[in-house]
């Protein structure tokens, strides 16, 4: 596609239900990265793909947290029984190879709030 | 793990110029960027440096000096458009860009 591409826009979830969030990256991208930005705060890194090996998950806050990317290409981030510390923006970037000195491309990013 | 320290906020005036400043602490070192992220919208790169030095594009340069953990990014003619974040991401030893938590940029007339 033309661009990174992030759905659902705005997810409003109740606490304790489940949410998925789903990016699509610019095709052919090898790297997948997913970030957590709080309001007014920097993107904090939460997990790292290289085609459809989850390379480092170190920035996921708790195993309530789980992303996937089976094919290589689409990713999914699962949020199981959510919090309300978990609302933020959740954003997704794509970059061209695995290397680690490339632009990302951003998508728009899903604003998740948890009432 | 790595420490990233840049303002919270900047004001100036259109037309002006501004530099907005990014101290780093990192293991390993493999390049440093700058984006800008208007409210709402996603990040967009501006820059990315790698050796020591100024890189120009346009109203927009960043300086980076590796051995005193330093960048810079300076606006030139700054426009209304100009008004934004701006982050500094540092990329380590482990290949993972990680952010500070932006300079709010405000250009008034």
């Amino acid at each position: 596609g033309a661009g990174v591409s992030q759905s659902p826009r705005y997810k409003v979830a109740k606490r304790g239900q489940d949410v998925a969030l789903r990016c699509d990256p610019i095709s052919g991208h090898v790297s997948l990265f997913w970030y957590q930005q709080a309001l007014g705060q920097g993107p904090e890194f939460l997990t790292y793909f290289q085609n459809e090996a989850q390379l480092d998950k170190s920035g996921l806050p708790s195993d309530r947290f789980f992303a996937e990317r089976p094919e290589g290409s689409v990713s999914t981030l699962k949020i199981q029984r959510t919090q309300q510390e978990d609302s933020a923006v959740y954003l997704c970037a794509s970059s061209q190879l695995g290397g680690g000195g490339e632009k990302l491309f951003f998508g728009s990013g899903t604003q998740l709030s948890v009432l | 793990g790595q420490n990233i320290d840049q303002p919270t906020e900047m004001t100036a005036t259109e037309g002006a110029i501004v530099q907005i400043n990014c101290t780093y602490q990192t293991s390993g070192f493999n390049g440093l960027f700058w984006y800008q992220q208007h409210a709402g919208e996603a990040p967009t790169f501006l820059s990315y440096n790698v050796l020591d030095g100024l890189e120009e594009k346009g109203r927009f340069s960043s300086f980076l000096s590796r051995s005193k953990g330093y960048s810079y990014l300076l606006l030139k003619e700054l426009q209304m458009k100009d008004s934004a974040s701006y982050l500094c991401a540092v990329v380590g030893g482990s290949y993972i860009p990680t952010f500070g938590r932006g300079t709010s940029l405000i250009v008034h007339p």
